[in-house]
């Protein structure tokens, strides 16, 4: 498995306002996510980050919104920005191990943001 | 969509009793795999099973896995207070990414 970190663990950010979450991994991994859990919601996958290119985002998020940067196989963070109350909610890391699909993707603790 | 979906919703069990939790997919999958929430914290990891794999055990959990059903099942044998979570199943289909389905708030009565 994985130990993966989140900072900070939780905030309360004002409208119009930007913040960004990092996501340290205690070991190189190739493949690492970025999650979004609404509250009392599922989690929805918002991007593949991507290590030394752009990240893969799914329909319906942006890069200009959630800007992402991984710049190397332990550590990533992603940005929210512009917020708005829409943008409350869990944000969560998580890493696959090894790839091809077959492997366990653990998660990290969670970013809880309420925007205001 | 590939998404899994768990059922039921929503599960109340007295501490001790055994609680089963299906979830049913739509699509072809690399495998499946079931996490615990508990109170909007991070998702622990409890087990993964292969598509070319039935049944998997660790501990008091056991997973099996139909794919001409499309579903599986999570069983907690000997519940504890401590169960009381949110439980997820995602499954990774041919893209390799990981979806979930809606939960399932499984409630532990001491």
């Amino acid at each position: 498995s994985a130990v993966i970190s989140q900072k900070p663990s939780r905030d309360i950010c004002q409208r119009g306002t930007s913040l960004t979450i990092q996501c340290q991994v205690d070991s190189q991994v190739t493949m690492m996510f970025w999650y979004r859990q609404q509250p009392g919601q599922s989690l929805t996958l918002i991007a593949t980050a991507n290590q030394g290119s752009e990240a893969t985002y799914e329909s319906g998020f942006v890069i200009d919104k959630f800007p992402i940067s991984r710049p190397n196989l332990t550590f990533s963070t992603l940005t929210v920005s512009n917020m708005s109350p829409e943008d409350s909610s869990i944000y969560l890391c998580s890493v696959a191990t090894g790839t091809g699909g077959y492997n366990e993707q653990f998660f990290g603790p969670g970013t809880r943001l309420t925007v205001l | 969509s590939q998404q899994g979906e768990e059922d039921p919703q929503a599960l109340s069990i007295q501490e001790g009793e055994n609680a089963t939790m299906n979830c049913s997919y739509k699509t072809s999958i690399n495998n499946l795999q079931w996490y615990r929430q508990n109170s909007g914290r991070g998702l622990v990891h409890l087990i993964l099973i292969r598509s070319n794999e039935r049944e998997k055990h660790s501990g008091r959990l056991r997973v099996t896995l139909d794919t001409s059903k499309k579903s599986s099942s999570l069983l907690i044998t000997a519940s504890r207070a401590a169960d009381t979570a949110s439980y997820f199943c995602a499954i990774t289909g041919a893209n390799s990414k990981l979806t979930f389905g809606k939960g399932i708030t499984l409630s532990v009565r001491p």
